[in-house]
């Protein structure tokens, strides 16, 4: 079964700061996605990133960064120069392959709330 | 583009009672499901469907019913509420049936007394 942990609940920083979300998971699959998703206090889920398995690539969007690591299992999440609307609860999920019956269930972690204060 | 609505926006059930949740997306999204969110627990696949007429369970299906009669909607059934059914629920969908992204309604925050 797949899994995604972020073990962070909660994380408070002092705008600019670089703060860093940490996500790791579990798939017994060779073939999977994974993804970021961003709650803001307003409640809804805006999509920021999908990276394949085989895509071991880092990415940077912005202020925004990941960093993918099939060797720890790990797809983390970095804001640099953080702001006050960066503020928001950020999900990491995973999605198995297509041809293994994924792409129906995205498993989602707990979430990890950023607090920027000024 | 309205993408994915999801009504009501609040909603207030006693114990025992029955609603429906109803999620629309304007975008021909052939895949669609319903989370629900609750605190430190994230989001948990409740249903979904793969196309009109196909549903099939998630995570956490017991206590809701769904059904896919269009492409366009995707109700979500409680037939007869419980205070732990009291959650966030999110309607999205996705183009196909591979790893797009999903598009998200913003959310029914069901309260069961």
């Amino acid at each position: 079964a797949q899994k995604v942990t972020q073990a962070q609940t909660e994380i408070s920083v002092v705008e600019k700061e670089d703060v860093t979300l940490d996500c790791v998971y579990e798939t017994r699959d060779t073939t999977y996605y994974l993804f970021w998703y961003k709650q803001p206090p307003s409640g809804e889920l805006v999509f920021l990133i999908r990276r394949n398995s085989f895509d071991e690539q880092n990415e940077i969007s912005g202020r925004y960064s990941w960093n993918f690591q099939k060797s720890t299992s790990s797809f983390n999440f970095t804001i640099t120069a953080s702001q006050v609307v960066d503020s928001a609860v950020y999900f990491c999920a995973l999605s198995e392959g297509v041809l293994t019956g994924g792409g129906n269930k995205l498993t989602f972690g707990t979430g990890t709330q950023l607090k920027v204060e000024l | 583009n309205a993408g994915v609505t999801q009504t009501p926006k609040f909603q207030v059930l006693k114990t025992g009672q029955s609603m429906t949740l109803q999620c629309a997306q304007d975008m021909n999204h052939e895949y669609m499901s319903w989370y629900r969110q609750d605190p430190g627990m994230g989001l948990r696949l409740i249903h979904y469907s793969v196309g009109a007429g196909i549903t099939d369970q998630g995570e956490v299906p017991n206590g809701y019913n769904v059904s896919r009669s269009t492409t366009e909607d995707f109700p979500l059934r409680l037939l007869s509420a419980a205070p732990s059914q009291t959650s966030v629920y999110f309607c999205a969908s996705k183009k196909g049936r591979g790893n797009s992204p999903l598009h998200f309604g913003n959310g029914t925050r069901l309260t069961v007394t």
